[in-house]
This record gives structure tokens, sequence and C-alpha cells, in this order.
């Protein structure tokens, strides 16, 4: 069972240069979601987005775009890294009820900005 | 906007012993609330989830409780193992989104 699947698992970019960041999930959810994950401040969302044709911006959007671009797939595209972007990525999925709404996690990116 | 805290940060603990890890949050308004541990390098795995309306779930060496109108949440490890060794992090469903506390980092000594 794949789950939850992201790639790369590491990245080393220099400041400006852009990149996607791509997650595919095959467990028919319909809501999928970026983390990004920092020393100390937990996961922080970046976008979300809870069925196919529709993102919203979560607690720290600036700096990032997102496609939904089938229910299976949900990139995430840096245009211009910069240094405050370095950080561990998370794509994450969900479906049901929210009672009993569990989410599942891609094994992550290590971004690296110079 | 919902606040998530975990306490402590770190906790060390002799192998066999029963421990106790905290989560608490500000806002009651929850569907529901989430454990994961992450072992060093990797994604979050869930553990156990709670609903709203629950006030307890256990799976094998683990329980967890839910008191929502005290905003508080504890996962109950026993008879811990090195192999328990991991960060543990607690979530909570509010609105259309899911807050994480900033987990706590156990070490199981030997």
């Amino acid at each position: 069972n794949a789950g939850v699947t992201q790639t790369p698992k590491f990245q080393v970019l220099k400041t400006g240069q852009s990149m996607t960041l791509q997650c595919a999930q095959d467990m028919n959810h319909n809501s999928m979601y970026w983390y990004r994950q920092d020393p100390g401040m937990g996961l922080r969302l970046i976008y979300y987005s809870a069925s196919e044709g529709t993102t919203d911006k979560g607690e720290v959007p600036n700096g990032y775009n997102v496609s939904r671009l089938n229910k299976r797939e949900f990139s995430l595209r840096l245009e211009s890294a910069a240094p405050s972007q370095t950080s561990v990525y998370f794509c994450a999925s969900s479906d049901g009820h929210p009672t009993n709404e569990k989410l599942f996690f891609g094994s992550g990116t290590q971004l690296s900005v110079l | 906007k919902q606040e998530v805290t975990q306490i402590p940060a770190a906790l060390s603990v002799p192998e066999g012993e029963n421990l106790v890890l905290n989560c608490s949050f500000t806002d009651s308004a929850i569907y529901n609330l989430q454990w994961f541990r992450q072992d060093p390098g990797k994604g979050l795995t869930s553990l156990l989830l709670i609903q709203s309306s629950q006030r307890e779930q256990t799976s094998g060496r683990l329980n967890a409780s839910l008191d929502k109108s005290s905003g508080r949440s504890t996962l109950y490890i026993a008879a811990s193992q090195p192999g328990d060794s991991a960060t543990y992090l607690c979530a909570v469903r509010t609105g259309n989104q899911f807050y994480f506390g900033t987990g706590t980092s156990l070490t199981v000594i030997p």
C-alpha cells in the first residue's frame, strides 16, 4: 500500500530558483494538505484542497502556489525560493466525516535554500 | 485561532516505566483529536484518534484520553520500550483544518 507519496525526498536550491514538490495519494481521499515543519514551530499549514478543483490558503501561504491536478495529485510550487523556505515539507490526505477524519502523511521533502 | 501545546518538549525515561504525555488546546469546539508518532527523518504515523464525543481510545500499550471541556488530552504509554523512542505529536480538527502541537520527544533508555 503506497498511501501518500512525495517526491523528491531531498532538494537543495539556490535563492531565486523555482521548483515543484509532487504529492500523490492512492486512497481516493477528497482532502489534501501541504504542511511545513520547522524546529520549535510544529507543523504549519501552507495550503489545502478540500476537493478536486478547490484550493485554500492556510496559515503560511506566502511564497507558495498549489495545483490540485486531479483527485490523486496535489503539487506545491515555490516560484522564487528564499532561505526562509528551508524546511521539511509534508503532504497529507484525509477523508470522511470530520469527527473520524484521520490524516495520512507522506514521508516528507527536506528542502534547503542557500 | 486554535492553539495546541505539548508539555514537556522532551522526556527521558528508563525502559519499563509507564509514562504520560500531555496535550492542551484553547478552543474546545473540536471534531476530533489525533495522536501521531514521528521517527527521525520520517513522516507522521497516526496512533489513535478520539472523536469529540468520546473520552478515550486504546491500542495495545497506548491509551489516549480526551477532556474536551477542559481542553486536554493525555497519551498514556504502558511498560515503555526503547522502540517507543520517537516524537509524539497531537493534532485537533477544528473548523476545516488540523492544528498541531510542537511535540514531545521521548527517549526510552534500555
